[in-house]
């Protein structure tokens, strides 16, 4: 079955640099997630979007922004990038939001900024 | 506020023997989902086992149990015959119902020994 695709894996950029991370959710999916786990932590919920349109908000820095796509992917774009955003960030899909969707996590991208 | 609470930040378990995993939850919301994840070293974190807290019967997938006690907001996870490859950290999650987020506990890291 198909997954959550997220790309790149790995990451590695500089203080103050941009970047920008991909999802593909699973097809038919129209809702998307994005979490970030710092090191030894537990995921923190940063922003979702359902049907193409954010739908909550969490612990996302005014340096990240994102949306979702016409075809649903969705891209977390960070500028000004700082040491402290190294984690591993997480996009997962379901569908719909009711308790009983089951948010299907992708592999990860994992950042490091130097 | 919404709140999970996983009071064992590690557990060891034989293998072929049973283990429990604690996980408390906080919510003012009558209808909400529960989760819970496996985060292997590897990174990624795969969906195990839901229960809603409409559900009157505990659920079961496969190796996994969820021991659901409402009146206790408790939902804890049982994994029967344990594996090495049980091997990893495991996270509780509850969403609420028509909401997009999703928080995590801090974790439980499980050593199976041979």
């Amino acid at each position: 079955a198909a997954g959550v695709i997220q790309s790149p894996r790995h990451l590695i950029k500089e203080k103050r640099e941009t970047a920008t991370l991909k999802c593909y959710p699973i097809p038919r999916h129209d809702t998307v997630y994005w979490y970030q786990q710092g090191p030894g932590q537990d995921p923190q919920f940063l922003i979702s979007f359902y049907e193409k349109m954010q739908s909550d908000k969490g612990s996302i820095p005014d340096r990240f922004s994102a949306q979702q796509f016409s075809d649903y992917h969705s891209e977390l774009n960070m500028s000004s990038l700082e040491l402290g955003d190294s984690a591993l960030y997480f996009c997962a899909s379901s569908l719909g939001t009711t308790p009983g969707e089951t948010q299907y996590f992708g592999p990860g991208t994992r950042l490091l900024v130097l | 506020a919404q709140k999970i609470t996983q009071t064992q930040p590690g557990m060891f378990v034989q293998e072929k023997e049973a283990v429990t995993l604690d996980c408390t939850y906080d919510t003012s919301d009558q209808s909400y989902g529960l989760f819970w994840y496996k985060q292997p070293s590897s990174g990624e974190m795969i969906f195990l086992i839901y229960q809603g807290s409409y559900d009157e019967q505990n659920a079961t997938e496969g190796r996994y149990s969820l021991n659901f006690q409402k009146a206790r907001k408790s939902a804890n996870l049982v994994i029967s015959a344990s594996q090495l490859g049980d091997s990893a950290m495991y996270f509780c999650a509850m969403g609420e119902t028509g909401g997009f987020k999703t928080i995590f506990g801090a974790g439980t890291r499980l050593f199976v020994k041979a």
